[in-house]
């Protein structure tokens, strides 16, 4: 079964502590791997898209890895205002359900404290 | 680019009527729109995948009948919830996918809906 496990649920940093959120998946084959951020009442907000192993993004303060287990948000000197629900998703090569499904993990629920 | 807008942001009805939550691509053309749920502190729950000019493909334990979805055009995708119970209440998104990036989905800002 296709499953995304993100860790830790909530993680509270000080205004530029650095750290790592981490989404680790397993699912058949993987078409891509999806960062959002979504802040509270509010939709997803589309970050990072992540194809193959080894391959990087960054956004400003945000730089996303992928391998062939898992990926990682690094968030380099938080701000306050980086304070959100960070959700990672799957996309499987072969779903028989609907066509290029999203599979989300539960997200990680950052704080930064100034 | 890539915006997707919900219409209404919220609602609050009573028992037994219905509701029509509309999500629109602003700037791109969307052949596929899909509809979440998302309770309180959990992530979000595939309803249904719409596909343009076709019926919508519904998850497993997602009822047809009650949440009825129509994809009339490239950039309108509709929700209807009928004969809504306070059950029903919850947050409600949805995204598109563009014609030219197959794997990006864009998320609008969803809808509260709240039942009586």
């Amino acid at each position: 079964e296709d499953q995304v496990t993100q860790s830790p649920e909530a993680l509270r940093l000080q205004e530029g502590e650095s750290s790592s959120l981490n989404c680790s998946y397993t699912v058949s084959g993987l078409r891509g791997l999806f960062w959002y951020r979504q802040d509270p009442g509010k939709g997803p907000e589309f970050l990072f898209t992540l194809y193959s192993a080894g391959e990087e993004k960054e956004k400003e303060r945000l730089k996303a890895t992928l391998t062939k287990k898992e990926s990682f948000l690094h968030i380099t000197a938080p701000k306050p205002e980086d304070s959100a629900t960070y959700l990672c998703a799957v996309q499987a090569v072969n779903y028989g359900g609907s066509q290029g499904n999203l599979i989300f993990g539960k997200g990680t629920k950052l704080s930064v404290k100034p | 680019g890539a915006v997707v807008s919900q219409h209404p942001s919220r609602v609050i009805c009573k028992s037994g009527t219905s509701v029509k939550i509309e999500c629109r691509s602003l700037d791109f053309q969307a052949t596929t729109m899909f509809w979440y749920r998302q309770f309180p502190k959990k992530s979000l729950m595939l309803m249904a995948t719409s596909n343009e000019g076709s019926k919508a493909t519904y998850e497993q334990g997602v009822e047809k009948d009650k949440f009825l979805i129509n994809h009339a055009s490239l950039t309108l995708s509709t929700l209807t919830v009928t004969s809504a119970h306070p059950e029903d209440s919850s947050f409600y998104i949805c995204s598109a996918r563009r014609l030219v990036s197959y794997n990006e989905q864009f998320f609008g800002p969803g809808t509260r809906l709240t039942v009586l």
